[in-house]
C-alpha cells in the first residue's frame, strides 16, 4: 500500500470550509484513497473514498488530482464537532484486503469559535 | 441496528497476565480486524478473520492472537502481558466495503 503525508495540524474557523490536503505520490492505478477521522478516544469514523474521480457525501466532498499523486478532503462548514485527527489512507480495495488499513500519524484539526 | 461492540471498555492489568477482548461485528458484516492504538498515535493493524480463520497478520508477535465464531463475533488474545501491551484495542468489521470501527478497549498493563 502506498504511503501518503498530510500535515501535523491544521486549524479552521467555525462555519468556514476545512480543507485537508493529502499527499499520496506512489499510489497505484487500482488504490482508492481513503479518509476516517477519529474524534478523541473513539473509534474511527469512515468519511469518503475513492479512485479518480471527485466525490460527495453528506459528510465531506473529496477532490482527487488528474495525476492522482495528491488529494484534499474539504469539511464545507466546519463545526465545533469537526476537531478531530483526519487520516488519509490508500489501498487497494478488494475483499481480501478488506482489514487492513496502514494509518499515518493524521492531521490534528481543530475548529475554533 | 447496532454498530460495531467491544467490550470491556477499560480493563487494568499487571505484567505476565493475560488479557481476552471481545467484538461484536455490525449487523451483516463477516469480517473482522483487530488493530492496537497506543497512545499519540495511528491504529496499527494486528490481524484480520474471515470464516473462522486469520486471514492477514500485522507486524505482531505471536503473543497476540484471535479467534472468530460462527456469528462472526471475535475474541482478541494477549499473552504475557508486557508495559508496551498498553493501548487502546480496536475492532473493526467490514463486508465488501468500508471499515467501521468500534469504540475500543483501553488497556492498562501495571
Amino acid at each position: 500500500d502506498a504511503k501518503t503525508t498530510q500535515p501535523t495540524s491544521m486549524d479552521c474557523a467555525e462555519g468556514r470550509a476545512a480543507n485537508l490536503p493529502c499527499n499520496h505520490s506512489t499510489i497505484s492505478g487500482n488504490e482508492y484513497v481513503y479518509w476516517y477521522r477519529q474524534i478523541h478516544s473513539q473509534g474511527p469514523q469512515y468519511i469518503i473514498h475513492g479512485l479518480k474521480n471527485n466525490e460527495t457525501n453528506e459528510m465531506a466532498s473529496l477532490i482527487i488530482t488528474e495525476d492522482r499523486k495528491s488529494s484534499t478532503l474539504i469539511l464545507p462548514h466546519a463545526t465545533l464537532r469537526d476537531t478531530a485527527v483526519y487520516y488519509c489512507i490508500v489501498r487497494v480495495a478488494t475483499y481480501n484486503q478488506g482489514g487492513k488499513l496502514i494509518f499515518g500519524q493524521g492531521t490534528e484539526l481543530s475548529v475554533k469559535p | 441496528d447496532a454498530g460495531v461492540t467491544q467490550s470491556p471498555t477499560h480493563l487494568i492489568k499487571t505484567r505476565g497476565q493475560q488479557v481476552t477482548l471481545r467484538c461484536s461485528p455490525k449487523s451483516g458484516h463477516d469480517t473482522v480486524s483487530w488493530y492496537q492504538q497506543a497512545l499519540g498515535q495511528g491504529p496499527q493493524f494486528i490481524f484480520q478473520y474471515y470464516e473462522e480463520e486469520e486471514r492477514q497478520r500485522g507486524n505482531f508477535p505471536d503473543r497476540f492472537s484471535g479467534h472468530q465464531f460462527p456469528n462472526y463475533s471475535s475474541e482478541l488474545n494477549v499473552n504475557a502481558l508486557l508495559l508496551g501491551d498498553s493501548a487502546l484495542y480496536l475492532c473493526a468489521s467490514s463486508y465488501l466495503g468500508e471499515l467501521f470501527f468500534g469504540e475500543g478497549s483501553r488497556l492498562t498493563v501495571l
